[in-house]
C-alpha cells in the first residue's frame, strides 16, 4: 500500500519568512496530493491540492509543487504570519479508489 | 449547515465498555471513512465504506466495527474498550469521482479509563 513521508516533523520560522514542507510517497499510481491544516482542538481542513497532470499550482502564499518521477512534492507558504501556526498534513491517494494516506504532520510555529 | 457532524464531541468511559461514535454527512457523497489520530497527531485511516464496499484496515483490531444504515451514515461501534484506544477518531466523507477532497467532521476525543 501507499506510504507517506513527511519532514520535518517540526519548523519555527519567524513571522515573514517562508516555510517548506516536504513529502515523498511510495506508490506510483497516486494521483491526488492533497495538503490539510490543522489548528489545535480543531479538524483538518483542506488548503490546497494539486493532481499528477499539473506540476505546481498556487493560491495567494500557498504553492505545491510536484515531482512524479522523483515521488516527492512541497508545500511552500510565503510570507508567514501567526495565524499560519497549526500541524500540517500532506497526503496522497489514486482519485475515486483509495483513502487518503497522511504523511505524519508538520507543527509549524510562527514566531512574531 | 454543518456538512460532516459527528455525535459525541467528548466520550470518557471505563475499560471494557461498548460505545458506539455517530456520523452523518450531508454532502451527497458516496464514501466515508473513520481516521484514528493519536497522542502523536498521526492521522491513521482505519475504514473506508462506499456503497459497494467495506475495505477493513488489517492493522484495526476486530473489537471495531463500521456500520453503514445507508449513505449518508456511518457510525463506529467499538466494544470491550482498552486504554489503548484513547485517540481523537475523524470521520470524513467524500466523493469517487475526480475531486477526491475529504471533508472532515469535527472529531471525538475518546478516552478510556
Amino acid at each position: 500500500g501507499e506510504n507517506v513521508e513527511q519532514h520535518p516533523s517540526t519548523l519555527s520560522v519567524q513571522e515573514g519568512d517562508s516555510a517548506v514542507i516536504k513529502c515523498t510517497y511510495s506508490d506510483s499510481a497516486s494521483n491526488y496530493f492533497p495538503w490539510y491544516k490543522q489548528e489545535l482542538g480543531k479538524r483538518p481542513q483542506l488548503i490546497i491540492d494539486i493532481r499528477s497532470n499539473v506540476g505546481e499550482k498556487k493560491d495567494q502564499r500557498i504553492a505545491v509543487t510536484l515531482n512524479k518521477t522523483a515521488k516527492h512534492f512541497s508545500l511552500h507558504i510565503t510570507e508567514t504570519q501567526p495565524e499560519d501556526s497549526a500541524v500540517y498534513f500532506c497526503a496522497a491517494s489514486i482519485t475515486g479508489n483509495t483513502p487518503l494516506v497522511f504523511g505524519k504532520g508538520t507543527r509549524l510555529s510562527v514566531i512574531a | 449547515d454543518t456538512a460532516v457532524s459527528q455525535t459525541p464531541k467528548y466520550l470518557v468511559t471505563q475499560m471494557g465498555n461498548d460505545k458506539s461514535i455517530k456520523c452523518e454527512q450531508n454532502l451527497g457523497h458516496d464514501t466515508m471513512y473513520w481516521y484514528k489520530q493519536d497522542s502523536k497527531k498521526f492521522l491513521k485511516i482505519m475504514f473506508s465504506y462506499n456503497n459497494k464496499e467495506l475495505i477493513i484496515n488489517e492493522t484495526v483490531p476486530n473489537r471495531f466495527s463500521p456500520k453503514s444504515p445507508d449513505k449518508a451514515h456511518l457510525n463506529l461501534h467499538i466494544n470491550s474498550l482498552e486504554l489503548g484506544d484513547s485517540a481523537v477518531y475523524f470521520c470524513a466523507s467524500s466523493s469517487q469521482g475526480a475531486h477526491a477532497e475529504a471533508f472532515f467532521g469535527q472529531g471525538t476525543r475518546l478516552t478510556v479509563v
